[in-house]
C-alpha cells in the first residue's frame, strides 16, 4: 500500500461507547496529524507527532486520546463522546512538522448518536 | 483573527471557463509557508502546491498556476479552461517557520458545468 490510510472509513458510536480510529503511513515521513473537519468550519489541527512525540496538542477535550506508537501508525481512541463530535476525522503526514507539506489519508466519517 | 481567508465560499462556472481563487493571509514571521489542498467529493484532501515566503516567483503547471505577491499577502491560485473533474474543494494554507501549527482556510467550494 502506498501513502495514508485510514480505518475505519466510517464509524456511528454511541455516547457511552470507546472506539478507536488507526491511521497508517506508509512515505517513510517523521510527523503525523490529527485533524477534525466539521462542515462550515476550517479544518481543525487536533494534535501533532514528531518522532512519535507529541508536540502540539490545540486544546482537545481529554475525551480525544491520541497515541503514536511508532513513526507509521497513529491511533486516536474515543470514549464518552458528544454529538457536536460527529465529524470528519483526517489523518495526514508530513517529513517533518510545520514547513512541510502534509499527506492525507481519506478519513474516517464519524457519527456519535 | 483568522490566518488564512478565502472569501469566496461557492464558485460556479461553465466548463472550459478561467477561474480564480481568492486566498489572502495573515502573518508576522518573515519565513512562512503557503500551500493549496484540492478535496473531491471522496473526501481526500490532494496537496497540489507549497510555496516559502522568499520565493514570489509565479508558477505554473499544466492548467493550473498560482501568484503569489507579499505585498497584498496573497496566493492566489487560477485554473484555465476549468473541466467537470476540476469540482471540488479548495483550500488554502499557512505554516509559519515557528512552531508546528498549520493554518487552513474555509475552503472555497467549486462548480465546474458542464
Amino acid at each position: 500500500e502506498t501513502g495514508v490510510t485510514q480505518t475505519p472509513r466510517h464509524l456511528v458510536m454511541g455516547m457511552t461507547n470507546k472506539k478507536s480510529l488507526k491511521c497508517e503511513q506508509h512515505l517513510g515521513h517523521n510527523a503525523m496529524y490529527w485533524y477534525k473537519q466539521s462542515a462550515k468550519k476550517p479544518l481543525e489541527l487536533m494534535f501533532v507527532y514528531s518522532l512519535e512525540e507529541r508536540v502540539e496538542n490545540n486544546s482537545v477535550p481529554s475525551r480525544f486520546s491520541p497515541e503514536c506508537p511508532n513513526s507509521s501508525h497513529l491511533f486516536l481512541h474515543l470514549h464518552t463522546l458528544q454529538p457536536e463530535d460527529s465529524a470528519l476525522y483526517l489523518c495526514a503526514s508530513s517529513r517533518f512538522p510545520g514547513q512541510f507539506e502534509q499527506y492525507f489519508g481519506p478519513g474516517t466519517r464519524l457519527t456519535v448518536t | 483573527a483568522q490566518k488564512v481567508t478565502q472569501a469566496q465560499t461557492e464558485i460556479s462556472v461553465v466548463e472550459k471557463e478561467d477561474v480564480t481563487l481568492d486566498c489572502v493571509y495573515e502573518t508576522r514571521d518573515t519565513t512562512y509557508y503557503l500551500f493549496w489542498y484540492k478535496q473531491p467529493p471522496s473526501g481526500e484532501l490532494v496537496f497540489l502546491i507549497r510555496r516559502n515566503s522568499f520565493d514570489e516567483q509565479n508558477e505554473i503547471s499544466g492548467r493550473y498556476s498560482w501568484n503569489f505577491q507579499k505585498s497584498t499577502s496573497s496566493f492566489n491560485f487560477t485554473i484555465t479552461a476549468s473541466q467537470v473533474v476540476d469540482s471540488a474543494v479548495y483550500f488554502c494554507a499557512l505554516s509559519e517557520s515557528t512552531g508546528n501549527q498549520f493554518y487552513f482556510g474555509t475552503g472555497t467550494s467549486l462548480t465546474v458545468i458542464p
